[in-house]
């Protein structure tokens, strides 16, 4: 099955700063990798996928890479604000075909003002 | 923007009681998940689920655990016989059919604590 490795652990940056998440993958069949971002005591949500046929994806402040040769992708932040304050899970599927999402262990990301 | 609606909130239970922990999935979905967290530690995936039938379980759901879908609407877990070791964030999620991956959107969490 998939193997997801996320790093760092915990991360801490000044407002305004940027933030990089990183995650590799271990099953080169993988082939949609989202992030989400988890407040204290509340669901994973969403803010950004990416798909293998696609090297790079923005969305406003946030973007993910990907390189599939080296399976890793990456999460950036820019321009950091207080409420980018939350732990951030990169995911990837388990297999080809298959249903099920592998997250990483998270990232604490603390945005200090 | 819909919903994945979980009930209850929050449940607890005595140690070797059986709990339903309830979903609704949102409408057009197809496919649903449930995945379970405990506390401080990484999302994990539970059981698939699509057409009425499971489509994938991880190791961590053996015979204490099964899953039905008892009407149109409604998903639900159940485990039979709750040990210390359930206690966790148990989360629905669901996803469109014509891509399982597009909306894959998890519902609020249930907190079973097992005492």
């Amino acid at each position: 099955g998939e193997n997801v490795e996320q790093h760092p652990s915990t991360l801490s940056v000044q407002e305004g700063d940027s933030a990089v998440i990183k995650c590799t993958y271990s099953d080169s069949a993988s082939n949609y990798f989202p992030w989400y971002k988890q407040e204290l005591g509340k669901r994973p949500q969403l803010i950004i996928d990416i798909r293998s046929n696609v090297g790079e994806k923005k969305d406003q402040r946030i973007a993910v890479t990907l390189n599939k040769t080296a399976k890793h992708f990456s999460l950036h932040i820019t321009e950091t604000q207080p409420e980018d304050s939350a732990v951030y899970f990169c995911a990837a599927p388990s297999g080809a075909g298959s249903y099920q999402l592998t997250f990483g262990k998270g990232t604490k990301l603390s945005v200090i003002p | 923007e819909p919903e994945v609606t979980q009930t209850p909130s929050h449940q607890v239970t005595q140690m070797g009681q059986e709990v339903i922990l309830r979903c609704v999935p949102i409408s057009n979905h197809l496919y649903f998940y449930w995945y379970r967290q405990i506390l401080g530690q990484k999302v994990e995936f539970l059981v698939s689920f699509y057409n009425n039938e499971i489509s994938e379980k991880s190791e961590i759901f053996d015979d204490q655990f099964s899953v039905e879908r008892p009407d149109g609407s409604n998903f639900t877990l159940k485990i039979r016989s709750t040990k210390l070791e359930d206690s966790a964030m148990y989360f629905c999620a669901s996803s469109e059919s014509s891509d399982r991956w597009y909306g894959y959107t998890f519902g609020s969490g249930t907190r079973l604590t097992v005492v």
